[in-house]
């Protein structure tokens, strides 16, 4: 069965400076995504970033950046430039390649970003 | 307007009381899920439904049945509430089994005294 680990429960950053959030799964299938979602206080679970794992270019949105090291089975989250609104619940999700037959999400249990001002 | 909308938003019960959980959705999309967040634990699925006719269990569905009102409703029941379903509730939908990405709801806080 595939799992997923973030093994830092909390983390702090001072804001503008430059934060990493861990995460590494557990899979046998070689066509996979990986996600982070962040969830705010407010709840909502929002996308941040996805990778598809068939891709070797990690993918950036803006100023949060993946380093996917497939043979580690590792996806780590970086953010830069932290800001305020970046603190939030940090979750890494992992979905088996697409036509797989549920879409199933599996969550990691999440990484607390505070920001310090 | 949200895409995926969950109501109530919060919600308090006792015990034994039957509680249903709704989500509506205007992405049209054709599946839907509930999910469950607890501390420490992450979101687990509970049930999935591809299309109205189409619901499976996830991997803690005991205590909990669903129902497909139309592609776009999607409601989560609790037959008979305990205090260990005390738990933040999530919806969320995705397009087909084509597209990875899953759009998720506002969330419901469930307490269950």
């Amino acid at each position: 069965a595939q799992t997923v680990t973030q093994s830092q429960p909390e983390m702090s950053v001072q804001e503008a400076e430059t934060v990493t959030l861990s995460c590494t799964y557990d899979t046998s299938e070689s066509d996979y995504y990986l996600f982070w979602y962040k969830q705010p206080p407010s709840r909502q679970m929002i996308l941040v970033i996805r990778q598809e794992a068939y891709k070797q270019q990690n993918a950036t949105e803006n100023r949060f950046s993946v380093n996917f090291q497939k043979a580690a089975k590792s996806f780590s989250l970086k953010i830069s430039d932290s800001q305020l609104g970046d603190a939030a619940m940090y979750f890494c999700a992992y979905r088996k390649g697409l036509g797989g037959a549920t879409n199933k999400l599996i969550f990691g249990t999440g990484t607390l970003l505070a920001v310090q001002p | 307007d949200a895409d995926v909308t969950q109501t109530p938003r919060n919600r308090i019960t006792k015990t034994g009381k039957r509680i249903m959980l709704e989500c509506s959705q205007t992405k049209g999309h054709d599946r839907m899920y509930w999910y469950r967040q607890d501390p420490g634990l992450g979101l687990r699925l509970i049930y999935y439904s591809f299309d109205v006719k189409d619901i499976n269990k996830g991997e803690i569905s005991d205590g909990y049945s669903v129902s497909r009102q139309a592609q776009a409703k999607f409601s989560l029941s609790l037959e008979s509430a305990i205090p260990n379903q005390t738990a933040l509730y999530f919806c969320a939908t995705s397009p087909s089994k084509y597209t990875d990405t899953q759009y998720f709801g506002p969330g419901t806080r469930l307490t269950v005294l």
